[in-house]
């Protein structure tokens, strides 16, 4: 059964750094991988997919990268703002049992202080 | 501009009501979602629609139903809330194949008493 991990499960950071966020999955048989974001309170707001054939996808000031092989996507964001500030999740698509199905992680919590 | 709504941002009810949770989306996507959210826990799905009249069971289908009856809304129906039904229940659409990316509603807030 695919397991999603994010580590850290929360982050402090000081405006302006850049940060990288961390996901693994246990089953490297994806379909494809995407980045959301959500405020508190909120939905989830899609940052990025990338497709199983893909390595990296990139949208303004955030990248992300997959290593289908080791399990591992990571969310790199550049020069963070306080309005970054947010729950990043990563969820990771499969095809199982004739259903395309996401699995989520529990989301890191990114505080970016002013 | 895509768009999922959910028919409440809060609601509160009482243990053995029926509670009906309304998903829109303007989107012409045959695939409509219910998640539920829990602190530590994640999102965990519950029910998935592929089109009109069908469903299928996600991970956790207990106590739950769901309704499609047209293309742009499923409804999610708690039988008879119980207070581990409190949580934060969101719905997700997208076009049918899976390569597309799932656009969520704004979340309803249930607090079962």
């Amino acid at each position: 059964k695919q397991e999603v991990t994010q580590i850290p499960a929360a982050l402090s950071v000081p405006e302006g750094e850049n940060l990288v966020l961390n996901c693994s999955f246990t089953d490297s048989a994806i379909y494809n991988l995407q980045w959301f974001r959500q405020d508190p309170g909120k939905g989830l707001t899609s940052l990025l997919l990338i497709q199983s054939s893909q390595r990296e996808q990139t949208s303004g000031r955030l990248n992300a990268s997959l290593d289908k092989s080791s399990g591992r996507s990571t969310l790199y964001i550049a020069a963070s703002q306080p309005g970054d500030s947010a729950t990043y999740l990563c969820a990771v698509g499969e095809f199982t049992s004739g259903t395309y199905k996401y699995i989520f992680g529990t989301g890191t919590r990114l505080k970016v202080l002013a | 501009d895509v768009k999922v709504t959910q028919s409440s941002r809060y609601l509160v009810k009482r243990t053995g009501e029926k509670v009906f949770l309304e998903c829109v989306q303007d989107m012409d996507h045959e695939n409509m979602f219910w998640y539920r959210q829990d602190p530590g826990l994640g999102l965990r799905l519950i029910y998935f629609s592929y089109d009109v009249k069908m469903k299928e069971k996600g991970d956790i289908p207990e106590g739950y139903s769901v309704s499609r009856e047209k293309k742009e809304r499923f409804s999610l129906i708690l039988e008879s809330a119980s207070t581990n039904q409190t949580s934060m229940y969101l719905c997700a659409s997208r076009r049918a194949g899976g390569a597309d990316t799932q656009y969520f509603g704004p979340g309803t807030r249930l607090t079962v008493l």
